[in-house]
């Protein structure tokens, strides 16, 4: 089955700096790809997602890349700002099935 | 729309004691998931209903029952809660085959004592 790794567990940045959080994937069959952002005590939402026919997305200061070959997408996020600070889950859906497969997420700290 | 709806939001077992969690949608999906977060685990796949009446195995689906009540409900059962079972547990729907956004539920937390 469906297995999908995120790098790193923590990330701490400069508000204004640029995060970038990777995640890859093991089903070559996988063709969609969202992330998801989870604040203190909330549920997880959508922030963005990219499907297997496009390489980059974009939506104001977030961004995601795919890599279909490497099995590799990530998320870019640019001007950081405090309200950034959660916890970010990326995820991969496949055709065979219906699974969605969350990787462990990561905590992103944005520093004053 | 209230979305995604899970009860209790709360809830404390004694270890063997039997709960069900439910969760209900009013969009109209037709997939409907369970999942688990634990500290440093991310959220992890318990069962997952693709359609009315169809059920299957996530990552970690033993100690757990879930029925498909109907199109909108999707129930899960702790037959003997364990302290294991402690947990932060998530509903969540989307619409088969769209590749859409999945709503998630507030979540219900589980502690066994």
């Amino acid at each position: 089955g469906e297995n999908v790794e995120q790098h790193p567990s923590t990330l701490s940045v400069q508000e204004g700096d640029s995060a970038v959080i990777k995640c890859t994937y093991s089903d070559s069959a996988s063709n969609y790809f969202p992330w998801y952002k989870q604040e203190l005590g909330k549920r997880p939402q959508l922030i963005i997602d990219i499907r297997s026919n496009v390489g980059e997305k974009k939506d104001q200061r977030i961004a995601v890349t795919l890599n279909k070959t490497a099995k590799h997408f990530s998320l870019h996020i640019t001007e950081t700002q405090p309200e950034d600070s959660a916890v970010y889950f990326c995820a991969a859906l496949g055709e065979r099935d219906d699974k969605i497969i969350f990787g462990k997420g990561t905590r992103l700290h944005i520093l004053p | 729309n209230a979305g995604v709806t899970q009860t209790p939001k709360f809830q404390v077992l004694k270890t063997g004691q039997s709960m069900t969690l439910q969760c209900a949608q009013d969009m109209n999906h037709n997939s409907m998931y369970w999942y688990r977060q634990d500290p440093g685990m991310g959220l992890r796949l318990i069962y997952y209903s693709a359609s009315e009446g169809t059920t299957d195995k996530g990552e970690v689906p033993n100690g757990y029952n879930v029925s498909r009540l109907n199109k909108r409900e999707f129930s899960l059962r702790l037959e003997s809660a364990a302290p294991s079972q402690t947990s932060v547990y998530f509903c969540a729907s989307t619409q088969h085959g769209s590749y859409t956004e999945a709503f998630f539920g507030q979540g219900t937390r589980l502690t066994v004592v």
